[in-house]
């Protein structure tokens, strides 16, 4: 069963371009957690999904961050109009269903160079 | 605010020796839980504690959590090499599916 998979691994984009990334949850797994880590921080929580529904966004930017999980394919943060503030290292995770749902098994991260 | 906060920042040992790091947090939770993250790389789940439970072990793991004063330890023995990492404590509001808090963490690192 191969662990929570996120691309690109590293991403490098200019001021005002497009970052799109990709998480596919652990097979079974239907909730999906996107999580932001600064240098030197601990990890922000920024959006909580289940398949095709937003449970809790409380997390995210109001403007140019949006997120989806569809019904097929991966779940995709897309952040528009990218400045260098939003270099970070962005984090998914999903949890599994049943007695373990409360441990999230993370992604290897991607990590995002705003120039 | 931060919910979670690792004390202490930074850790140094050598092999053999124990390490104990410290987490305090705000508000009611939960559920406690610890993580590992290597250099560059993604976050370990390493145990789980919750509300009404105060220690638990895994391998040469051991946390505990005192709800009265906020705060959770772990303690790691007979450490190794290989322990050399950031660790994070997240503190959980709801059970089931809930989002988690994370502290800044405590870097620590083991010298042969």
């Amino acid at each position: 069963n191969a662990g929570v998979m996120q691309n690109p691994r590293h991403l490098v984009r200019r001021r005002g371009q497009e970052a799109r990334l990709r998480c596919s949850p652990m097979k079974g797994h239907s909730h999906v957690y996107w999580y932001r880590q600064l240098p030197e921080e601990g990890l922000k929580f920024m959006v909580y999904l289940q398949k095709e529904n937003i449970i809790d966004e409380s997390g995210m930017p109001k403007e140019r961050f949006s997120a989806e999980f569809p019904k097929e394919g991966p779940s995709i943060l897309r952040i528009q109009q990218v400045v260098r503030g939003d270099s970070a290292a962005y984090f998914c995770a999903s949890s599994p269903p049943g007695s373990g749902k409360e441990t999230q098994y993370f992604g290897p991260g991607t990590r995002l160079l705003v120039l | 605010s931060q919910q979670g906060e690792e004390d202490p920042q930074a850790l140094s040992i050598q092999e053999g020796e124990n390490a104990t790091m410290n987490c305090s947090y705000k508000t009611s939770i939960n559920n406690l839980q610890w993580y590992r993250q290597n250099s560059g790389r993604g976050l370990v789940h390493l145990i789980l504690i919750r509300s009404n439970e105060r220690e638990k072990h895994s391998g040469r793991l051991r946390v505990t959590l005192d709800t009265s004063k906020k705060s959770s330890s772990l303690l790691i023995t007979a450490s190794r090499a290989a322990d050399t990492a950031s660790y994070f404590c997240a503190t959980a509001f709801n059970s089931g599916y809930s989002t988690l808090t994370f502290g800044k963490g405590t870097m620590l690192l083991v010298s042969p």
